[in-house]
């Protein structure tokens, strides 16, 4: 399969933990990478490979991965992490690439 | 730091081709291991890969795409470009390039601001 499924919506109260999931085959052979998107922003890439952030990504943001489950993790939730979050790999093929349906993160 | 910007018109005619170019600046285009993509995002909806074109110039691109789509690399000027033919009001989208990276893994590093591209007549 080359798909990859996200949960559509997932809420999480201020400076509480929350982690969203994405699902997939290919997640056994490849990484996942996990974007964060803004409303009428262009998304933005918080974590790749086993767990590696960005210059300038909090590191209240983490990612892990077990089997053909890869999990983002924000630890401390703040206001301005509301935002869509994205999962992405190469499909089993390598050549293809897949993104999840987005999960969209409120923090209450 | 790299930058990527998006050129090209708004909007377009049905039965006609879409044509997006994405100038890269600070970095080379034909930097090894680097894949320069297309991207868009439906009204409302996630994120849909479009293809990619390498390094080197090979090219692959979505299945249900493919028959339509054109991704073309212009090392003199740095640039890349997307080409969708024979387009519906089904391709009214945010269209985005990105630089994907094989590294630890495949990740896009980084994006063009966008380009909302409308379908009409």
């Amino acid at each position: 399969s080359s798909e990859l499924t996200q949960d559509p919506a997932v809420s999480v109260a201020l400076g509480q933990t929350v982690r969203i999931t994405c699902q997939g085959d290919s997640l056994r052979s490849h990484y996942a990478s996990w974007y964060q998107q803004k409303p009428r922003q262009a998304p933005v890439l918080v974590i790749y490979g086993r767990n590696t952030r960005p210059s300038g990504i909090p590191d209240r943001i983490s990612g892990s991965s077990s089997g053909n489950t890869a999990s983002l993790t924000i630890t401390g939730a703040q206001a301005e992490d509301e935002a869509d979050y994205y999962c992405n790999s190469r499909d089993s093929s390598n050549n293809h690439l897949v993104f999840g349906g987005g999960t969209k993160l409120t923090v209450l | 730091q790299v930058q990527l910007q998006q050129s090209g018109p708004g909007l377009v005619k049905p039965s006609q081709t879409l044509s997006l170019t994405c100038t890269v600046s600070g970095g080379s285009i034909t930097g090894g291991g680097l894949f320069w993509t297309w991207i868009r995002q439906l009204p409302g909806k996630g994120l849909e890969w479009i293809g990619y074109i390498s390094y080197s110039g090979s090219t692959s691109y979505n299945p249900s795409l493919k028959s339509r789509v054109t991704i073309s690399l212009y090392t003199s000027k740095n640039q890349f470009s997307l080409n969708l033919n024979s387009v519906t009001a089904a391709d009214t989208a945010m269209y985005y390039c990105a630089r994907e990276v094989a590294g630890a893994g495949y990740y896009f590093d980084f994006w063009g601001q966008g380009a909302l591209v409308t379908v009409s007549s």
